[in-house]
């Protein structure tokens, strides 16, 4: 059975920083992509990032390159967001979730990260 | 601004059913078949529902289906249940922005 799970949420002030992790178990991670899905309070889905079944290619949505960073560590399983300089538009429960030709089939449970002064 | 547009809005009654329009452009949802469909209930994660166009996955019921004409894509519900009231979203693989997601559309079942 597949199982994403996921941590490192919370509150942090304009121009803060934290780091969301996600691990897998139930499939072979270090053969799939995975990326991270951010919902607004009250709004839509929005695509935030992924990263290479290797972790040799990122992408990243426009309003968070150069402030966010996605990467992997295979021997743990783990998917991890760092988070620099946030914003209070960042606010959002960010998923973590197993990507496949451009799909996501697995979601983690959500993390919510509130950008507040 | 969503990249991809989607109705705010769709309603049907119980038996009846419903098509939700998704449309891009020519880098998108024109160009690759790798459009996705997903489910989100109030307060839950988001569930893949169609992907490749117009596949389901395992345990998705038939009554969802998708399709695909130039750079417009579908999501049709047939046989409305109360159950599938809930917010739907498309996403696509962009030929420069990775990936596109529409801006959801809430299903009402009267």
């Amino acid at each position: 059975e597949v199982q994403i799970l996921q941590s490192g949420g919370g509150s942090v002030q304009p121009g803060g920083s934290l780091r969301l992790s996600c691990t897998a178990s139930g499939f072979t991670f270090s053969s799939q992509a995975m990326g991270w899905v951010r919902q607004a309070p009250g709004k839509g889905l929005e695509w935030v990032s992924t990263i290479s079944f290797s972790g040799s290619d990122t992408f990243y949505t426009g309003s968070v390159k150069g402030r966010f960073t996605i990467s992997r560590d295979n021997s743990k399983n783990t998917v991890y967001l760092q988070m620099n300089s946030l914003r209070v538009e960042d606010t959002a429960i960010y998923y973590c979730a197993k990507e496949i030709w451009y799909r996501f089939d697995y979601w983690g449970q959500g993390s919510l990260v509130t950008v507040s002064s | 601004q969503s990249a991809l547009t989607q109705p705010a809005s769709v309603s049907g009654s119980p038996g009846q059913s419903i098509t939700i329009s998704c449309t891009g452009t020519s880098s998108d949802i024109g160009y690759y078949d790798y459009v996705s469909w997903y489910q989100q209930h109030p307060g839950k994660t988001p569930k893949l529902i169609i992907y490749d166009v117009a596949n389901r996955p395992s345990g998705v019921s038939s009554r969802f289906s998708g399709s695909k004409s130039g750079n417009s894509a579908s999501l049709t519900i047939s046989g409305l249940q109360a159950d599938d009231e809930a917010d739907y979203y498309c996403t696509s693989c962009h030929s420069t922005l990775y990936m596109v997601v529409g801006g959801g559309t809430r299903l009402t079942v009267l």
